[in-house]
């Protein structure tokens, strides 16, 4: 069973660009959440879906970024425009029990993001 | 303010010898804990779960322990094997929510 991607691994971007990060979960997983770390700190949530829906978006930094999910499969971060602090390494997961909070995420290798 | 830690120093233990990693935080009432190893260049990987009403699991040579009254669980690696090195994470997550909250992690060295 394939894993969770992330594409791309590496995007390196001038500040006030735009940039898209792709993430496609495990087949069959409801649950998919993106996380940021910024260097030297801890990852930190920023959003979950519950197949289409956005359940929590509270750890999104600001109106600069946008998260879908449409189709309730592979889901897409846009960061427009990216500032310096946007830079760090951005990893999405995925579980599978729709409303199961238990549930093992599955973590894929994360975007490393660097805006210049 | 709500705080995860975890000893930001690097742990160097010899190969044979038992790990201790600590985490300990403030401020939260977690539902449950959990412990993943991350490996540079990769994603968090899930090892093993404590839940609040729960003092010690394990799983082959990992046991992780929770005191909610110390507010701090304790992940232990027997056995250890320079394999093992890597950085360990303590993630919680709170009553009745589905955010998941990191520590920083803790960087281990298991040297033969």
């Amino acid at each position: 069973e394939a894993g969770v991607t992330q594409f791309p691994s590496h995007s390196v971007i001038e500040k006030g660009q735009t940039v898209t990060l792709r993430c496609d979960p495990i087949s069959g997983h409801d649950n998919l959440y993106w996380y940021r770390r910024v260097m030297g700190k801890e990852i930190k949530f920023l959003l979950h879906f519950v197949k289409e829906s956005k359940q929590d978006e509270s750890g999104m930094p600001n109106n600069r970024f946008l998260a879908e999910r449409t189709g309730g499969t592979y889901s897409t971060l846009k960061v427009q425009p990216a500032e310096l602090e946007d830079s760090g390494v951005y990893f999405c997961a995925s579980s599978h029990l729709a409303g199961g909070s238990t549930d093992t995420q599955y973590f894929g290798p994360g975007t490393r993001l660097t805006v210049l | 303010s709500q705080k995860i830690e975890q000893n930001s120093e690097a742990l160097n233990i010899q190969e044979g010898k038992t790990a201790t990693l600590t985490c300990n935080y403030t401020n939260y009432s977690p539902a449950y804990l959990q412990w993943y190893r991350q490996d540079p260049g990769r994603g968090p990987v899930f090892l093993l779960l404590i839940r609040e009403n729960e003092k010690e699991k394990r799983k082959e040579r990992l046991k992780v322990t929770f005191d909610t009254t110390l507010k701090q669980s304790l992940f232990h690696i027997t056995a250890s094997q320079p394999a093992d090195s890597a950085t360990y994470l303590c993630a919680l997550v709170r009553t009745g929510g589905f955010k998941t909250i990191f520590g920083a992690g803790t960087r281990l060295f298991v040297k033969a």
